[in-house]
């Protein structure tokens, strides 16, 4: 009953391959992202999505391609994959009605490796 | 610039012994600040969030302070526990959950 589900948890793939995340929320949340976690271990905003509409995108190059297909869905398509997209993606999800300080509920991270 | 800073990197204690971890935040406009505990593997847990008129706010054993004035916050662990092992993460808002300005984290190692 994990409340942010990632799959894969862990994805090898070779440079140029297309790849996809999927993450999926059981909280009735209204707003989901997609974040980055560098080899430096910061976190940073890659897209937001609320009730299946794009709310902001970062400067993220468009090889990145968010797709929702519900409230409760937000995927991550990326295409020709590049050494420098190894890193910890995390989804996260929010209730929007609560406002800007309702946390942020995190998934548990899928780990890319471009080789 | 918007930035986050906190200290110590790393830190190790004993089980059963009190920490504080510190942040300091040149962000503006303020809105909140929040703590994260992300264990090795898995992803940030929120801890608290602090608003500008509060100054101190519990969760269990942690404790986190908020000066706004000179920007610093910390985070008090009590009575520390192996399960206590993990990244300390301090997040500014500046006014929406899609404004947000995350630290480096501390890394606690809490040993037998």
């Amino acid at each position: 009953d994990t409340a942010v589900s990632q799959t894969p948890k862990y994805l090898v793939t070779q440079m140029g391959n297309d790849k996809s995340i999927k993450c999926e929320q059981n909280l009735g949340h209204d707003t989901m992202y997609w974040y980055k976690q560098d080899s430096k271990k910061f976190l940073k905003i890659m897209f937001s999505y609320n009730n299946k509409e794009l709310i902001i995108n970062e400067t993220v190059p468009n090889r990145f391609s968010p797709k929702s297909p519900d409230k409760a869905h937000l995927n991550l398509h990326i295409n020709s994959l590049e050494l420098g997209d190894s890193a910890v993606y995390f989804c996260a999800s929010s209730p929007f009605d609560r406002g800007e300080n309702s946390p942020l509920h995190f998934g548990n991270g899928t780990r890319l490796t471009v080789t | 610039k918007n930035q986050v800073e906190q200290s110590p990197q790393s830190l190790i204690i004993l089980e059963g012994k009190n920490c504080t971890l510190q942040c300091n935040y040149t962000v503006s406009p303020f809105s909140n600040l929040r703590w994260y505990k992300q264990d090795t593997g898995r992803g940030p847990v929120s801890l608290t969030i602090m608003t500008f008129s509060e100054n101190t706010k519990s969760n269990g054993r942690y404790t986190a302070t908020l000066d706004a004035d000179t920007k610093q916050s910390s985070l008090h662990i009590t009575a520390s526990q192996l399960s206590d092992s993990a990244s300390y993460i301090c997040v500014v808002s500046r006014g929406s959950n899609y404004k947000l300005t995350f630290g480096k984290g501390t890394l606690l190692t809490v040993n037998p």
